[in-house]
């Protein structure tokens, strides 16, 4: 069954820094997200991407976040300066046009020090 | 704006009994429903959706919901728990023509005892 796969499963970052975290959608799918999960926390939305663009975002993605496809396979999300409470759990998700079932990467734990 | 209740943060249930998450959503329009679930440590496991149709929908595991659109209500059920059947479930909303972004409730911790 096709996965959406993240990369690192793990990342320690100090506080200031920049971080990427990588995501490999589904190959057919055509929109991609990403979400966050504060631990003992709900899920939360972040962005959506379509077509090459944002085509939604929440109250947290501001500035310091930024997504990108750089290429036909990847999909990223980077936080320009890490704070503490940047801290959580970041899942990737696609989903395909006409299908509204969103499948989720294992995701990425952020662990800002 | 779109949102999910969650009213239990846990939910205890001998092996063996019937078991029921309940999930309550508000959205402009229909709704796309979502059951996940999250084993420790893994990601997210899409269970099963309501999309349109039949208002009880059956989905992996065993597991089924069904949808109420009076009581606007999307409860996760399932006849006979088992053990395995312990980790942190969560319902999701969607509003139709509304983007597709996905609205979590804050999640079940269910526990399954022998």
């Amino acid at each position: 069954e096709p996965e959406v796969t993240q990369t690192p499963s793990h990342q320690v970052t100090q506080m200031g820094q920049e971080v990427i975290l990588r995501c490999v959608p589904i190959s057919n799918h055509l929109y991609f997200y990403w979400y966050r999960q504060i631990l003992g926390q709900k899920v939360e939305f972040l962005v959506s991407f379509y077509n090459n663009e944002i085509s939604e975002k929440s109250e947290i993605f501001d500035d310091q976040f930024s997504v990108e496809r750089p290429d036909g396979s990847n999909f990223t999300l980077k936080i320009r300066s890490t704070k503490l409470e940047d801290s959580a759990m970041y899942f990737c998700a696609s989903s395909e046009v006409g299908n509204y079932g969103y499948t989720f990467g294992s995701g990425t734990r952020l662990t800002v020090v | 704006a779109q949102s999910v209740a969650q009213p239990e943060d846990q939910v205890n249930v001998a092996e063996g009994n019937p078991l029921t998450v309940k999930c309550t959503y508000s959205v402009s329009g229909n709704p796309y429903l979502f059951w996940y679930v999250q084993y420790p440590n893994r990601g997210l496991q899409f269970l099963l959706k309501y999309i349109t149709g039949d208002n009880l929908v059956k989905g992996s595991y065993g597991f089924e919901a069904e949808f109420n659109k009076s009581q606007t209500s999307f409860h996760l059920k399932k006849p006979s728990a088992l053990v395995s059947d312990s980790a942190l479930y969560f319902c999701a909303v969607r509003a139709t023509g509304g983007g597709n972004k996905l609205t979590f409730g804050t999640g079940t911790q269910l526990k399954v005892e022998l």
